[in-house]
């Protein structure tokens, strides 16, 4: 079955650049969520979408932006890295009705 | 406010052993899930568990068995005959349903990290 894919794993940006994350959902799956996982850290929510509207904020810095595109797919930009935003980032999805959610690998992000 | 707490930092059990890793929860939803997610030193998540809150069914799959009591928020893990495969950090989550925005997101707790000793 399909899963939900994160692209890239692995990134390694220095400070002040700018990092772009990306998010394909299961087919059919219209809804998307972000999460950060810092290093021994729960993951934290940063912000959802559904049908390609944010629904949803947590604790997102303004640095980050992020979108839902028509596909679905999602893109988590991230501009002026500071090395407190190293971290494991997740996207999950799900189906409005369908109570799961289902995660990525996640994209690794380092910043040096 | 939705919380989750695992006051269980890590646990190490010796292979074989029973372990039971404990979830409390906070919500003043009166519909709410519950989940519990393993997440290997390669980092994935993975999904273990959803249960209802109107479902306080004890459910076994394997050696896994999950303890619901509503009455004291709790959400219990259990693994039995524990492996050194189980090794891995434990989240227990809590969602609401998704609101009319279709979209609603996990709270976590901070995980239990176990160590399954050979």
């Amino acid at each position: 079955a399909a899963g939900v894919i994160q692209s890239p794993r692995h990134l390694i940006k220095e400070k002040r650049e700018t990092a772009t994350l990306k998010c394909y959902p299961i087919p059919r799956h219209d809804t998307v969520y972000w999460y950060q996982q810092g290093p021994g850290q729960d993951p934290q929510f940063l912000i959802s979408f559904y049908e390609k509207m944010q629904s949803d904020k947590g604790s997102i810095p303004d640095r980050f932006s992020a979108q839902q595109f028509s596909d679905y797919h999602s893109e988590l930009n991230m501009s002026s890295l500071e090395l407190g935003d190293s971290a494991l980032y997740f996207c999950a999805s799900s189906r409005q009705g369908f109570y799961g959610y289902t995660f990525g690998s996640g994209t690794r992000l380092t910043v040096v | 406010a939705q919380k989750v707490t695992q006051a269980q930092t890590e646990i190490s059990v010796v292979e074989k052993e029973d372990v039971t890793l404990d979830c409390v929860y906070e919500t003043r939803d009166t519909t709410y899930y519950l989940f519990w997610y393993k997440q290997p030193p390669s980092g994935e998540l993975v999904f273990l568990i959803r249960r209802n809150s109107f479902d306080e069914q004890n459910e076994i799959s394997g050696r896994y068995s999950w303890n619901f009591q509503k009455s004291t928020s709790s959400f219990n893990f259990t693994i039995t005959a524990s492996q050194v495969v189980d090794s891995a950090v434990y989240f227990c989550a809590l969602s609401a349903p998704p609101d009319q925005t279709g979209a609603n997101n996990l709270f976590f707790g901070t995980g239990t990290r176990l160590t399954v000793i050979p």
